[in-house]
């Protein structure tokens, strides 16, 4: 079975800093999806990066950049020049890559204050 | 733009009351899925479907039913609502054959079971 995990259940950094948001999966699947959600404070939850196993480049989506390391499980995510918007709590997910199956696992989060 | 409404943003309901969850989605999805949010716990999966009037348990479908009649509504039963059934109720779909595989959320129900 597979499992996600968030190692940091909350953190808080300076407006216009960069942060770091960590996630270790396990599997034994070979190709699959990793995700991470975005949830506001009584908003939707909002898909942020996407990343393929299969595909060896870093997912970026402008100001958000992952750091995925598949030997090592590892898929991290950079907010760059953080903004007070960006205080949400953020979740990480894996999906197989397999027809039809579009579960999705969830890390139980980490919740990320952007002080001004 | 995909779009996943639920029927309530909040709701109150009181132990024993027999409780509907609505689901919309507007993009002719096939999958659709419930999980309940808590904090500490992350979403967990309660059940999802592949297809209309198919449905398959997830992690934690104890307490739980739900119902699929038109492939763009999946409604979610709590047949004899309980206080340990408090919690934010959110609602995805997602499609198999599209390229960008993700699922897509609505904004959320939170219940209170008093």
């Amino acid at each position: 079975a597979q499992t996600v995990t968030q190692s940091q259940p909350e953190m808080s950094v300076q407006e216009a800093e960069t942060v770091t948001l960590s996630c270790t999966y396990d599997t034994s699947e070979s190709n699959y999806y990793l995700f991470w959600y975005k949830q506001p404070p009584s908003r939707q939850m909002i898909l942020v990066i996407r990343q393929e196993a299969y595909k060896q480049q870093n997912a970026t989506e402008n100001r958000f950049s992952v750091n995925f390391q598949k030997a090592a499980k590892s898929f991290s995510l950079k907010i760059s020049d953080s903004q007070l918007g960006d205080t949400a709590m953020y979740f990480c997910a894996f999906m197989k890559h397999a027809p039809g199956d579009d579960k999705i696992i969830f890390g139980k989060g980490t919740r990320l204050h952007i002080l001004p | 733009d995909v779009k996943v409404t639920q029927s309530s943003r909040y709701l109150v309901k009181r132990t024993g009351e027999k409780v509907f969850l609505e689901c919309v989605q507007d993009m002719d999805h096939e999958n659709m899925f419930w999980y309940r949010q808590d904090p500490g716990l992350g979403l967990r999966l309660i059940y999802f479907s592949y297809d209309v009037k198919m449905k398959e348990k997830g992690d934690i479908p104890e307490g739980y039913s739900v119902s699929r009649e038109k492939k763009e509504r999946f409604s979610l039963i709590l047949e004899s609502a309980s206080t340990n059934q408090t919690s934010m109720y959110l609602c995805a779909s997602s499609t198999p054959a599209g390229a960008e595989k993700t699922q897509y959320f609505g904004p959320g129900t939170r219940l209170l079971v008093l």
